[in-house]
């Protein structure tokens, strides 16, 4: 059964640093892994998905990264801002049939 | 874009009530809808999963009789807490997979947010 974790539960950080949110998953067969956002008592907005081939996806200031043999994520966010500041969860598939195994997330506080 | 509605956002009902939260694909066709809660601090977990025109599949530990899913059409999947108790106060996420696209291109619902007294 997957299990994911995310580390660390919560991060305080000043405007404009780079930071890293992690993700580790046990089991290594996975479909894709996804990285969503989610503000406070809101659905989740989807930020990045990263195929089980790829490496690395991008998105403006967002890269998230996949190392399927240590059953790793990360998600680098460059340059924080305040409005960067909400919980960032990750998710892997282990299939194509879109079942999705959340980790607990990240919460993320940008002060300016 | 793809959107997913979710209604209510938010309910208050009293213990022993039933409360039905609906799921609907706005400008898309959705054969499959997942139905996630979300306790405080934990993580989305997986309740079931809705294919139109067929029973859902319910996780373990799920019960199914006191969580009816109801997938009728392509757009509309619901979701009705039987005899609701306070233990079953959470936050409930659909999200739904677009008809012809990729296995894991899904869209989410806002959430709707379950307080039983």
């Amino acid at each position: 059964k997957q299990e994911v974790t995310q580390i660390p539960a919560a991060l305080s950080v000043p405007e404009g640093e780079n930071l890293v949110l992690n993700c580790s998953f046990t089991d290594s067969a996975i479909y894709n892994l996804q990285w969503f956002r989610q503000d406070p008592g809101k659905g989740l907005t989807s930020l990045l998905l990263i195929q089980s081939s790829q490496r690395e996806q991008t998105s403006g200031r967002l890269n998230a990264s996949l190392d399927k043999s240590s059953g790793r994520s990360t998600l680098y966010i460059a340059a924080s801002q305040p409005g960067d500041s909400a919980t960032y969860l990750c998710a892997a598939s282990n299939s194509g049939y879109s079942t999705l195994t959340f980790g607990k997330g990240t919460m993320l506080l940008v002060s300016p | 874009g793809a959107v997913v509605s979710q209604h209510p956002s938010w309910v208050i009902c009293k213990s022993g009530t039933s409360v039905k939260i609906e799921c609907r694909s706005l400008d898309f066709q959705a054969t499959t809808m997942f139905w996630y809660r979300q306790f405080p601090k934990q993580s989305l977990m997986l309740m079931a999963t809705s294919n139109e025109g067929s029973k859902a599949t319910y996780e373990q530990g799920v019960e199914k009789d006191k969580f009816l899913i109801n997938h009728a059409s392509l757009t509309l999947s619901t979701l009705t807490v039987t005899s609701a108790h306070p233990e079953d106060s959470s936050f409930y996420i659909c999200s739904a997979r677009r008809q012809g696209f990729g296995a894991n291109v899904l869209t989410f619902g806002a959430g709707s947010r379950l307080t039983v007294l």
